[in-house]
């Protein structure tokens, strides 16, 4: 069985600064897919990034990029100018594509406070 | 493009009152759509695969007669709560993939705040 471990329960950062987010996973797959969802106070789970484990280039979307260390099983989220609006609870998750039914596992968790 | 939309968006009612709860893909087509649950301060745990036109598939643990699945289309999926209690109140979040994209992220409702009093 896939896990995924958020080891940073609460982190905090202050507007315009950078933060990294931790996130690793265990499986004995070779290929799958690495993503990281938002959830804003509103509980909407917001699509931030994802990583196809295949692709040795790190993923990046504007502010948002991560570190793919795939010998480590390390996928860790990098916010650049840290905005009030990035304040929310981030999930890292996997997914193993087996078909229509693909599942993905999630992380615990970390929320993420912007200060001013 | 690939919008989820989950209704009612919460829910308060009596015990022993049974709740339904509607997951549409508005823009796409989707074969299968997942139901979450989620508690205060937690991840989301996944309760079951809603597959179109066959029975759904549960994660351990998680009670079919209580939760009931149907998918009867290629753009809703329903999760009913049979016969609700307290312990039953939780944060319930639906989401779909678009046919055809296995390897695609699954596009996610915006949820169902059920109490049940």
């Amino acid at each position: 069985a896939q896990t995924v471990t958020q080891s940073q329960p609460e982190m905090s950062v202050q507007e315009a600064e950078t933060v990294t987010l931790s996130c690793t996973y265990d499986t004995s797959e070779n290929n799958y897919y690495l993503f990281w969802y938002k959830q804003p106070p509103s509980r909407q789970m917001i699509l931030v990034i994802r990583q196809e484990a295949y692709k040795q280039q790190n993923a990046t979307e504007n502010r948002f990029s991560v570190n793919f260390q795939k010998a480590a099983k390390s996928f860790s989220l990098k916010i650049s100018d840290s905005q009030l609006g990035d304040t929310a609870m981030y999930f890292c998750a996997f997914m193993i594509d087996t078909g229509t039914a693909s599942k993905l596992t999630f992380g615990t968790g970390t929320r993420l406070q912007v200060t001013l | 493009g690939a919008v989820v939309s989950q209704h009612p968006s919460r829910v308060i009612c009596k015990s022993g009152t049974s709740v339904k709860i509607e997951c549409r893909s508005l823009d796409f087509q989707a074969t299968t759509m997942f139901w979450y649950r989620q508690f205060p301060k937690q991840s989301l745990m996944l309760m079951a695969t809603s597959n179109e036109g066959s029975k759904a598939t549960y994660e351990q643990g998680v009670e079919k007669d209580k939760f009931l699945i149907n998918h009867a289309s290629l753009t809703l999926s329903t999760l009913t709560v049979t016969s609700a209690h307290p312990e039953d109140s939780s944060f319930y979040i639906c989401s779909a993939r678009e046919t055809g994209n296995s390897n695609q992220p699954q596009h996610f409702g915006d949820g169902t705040r059920l109490s049940i009093l």
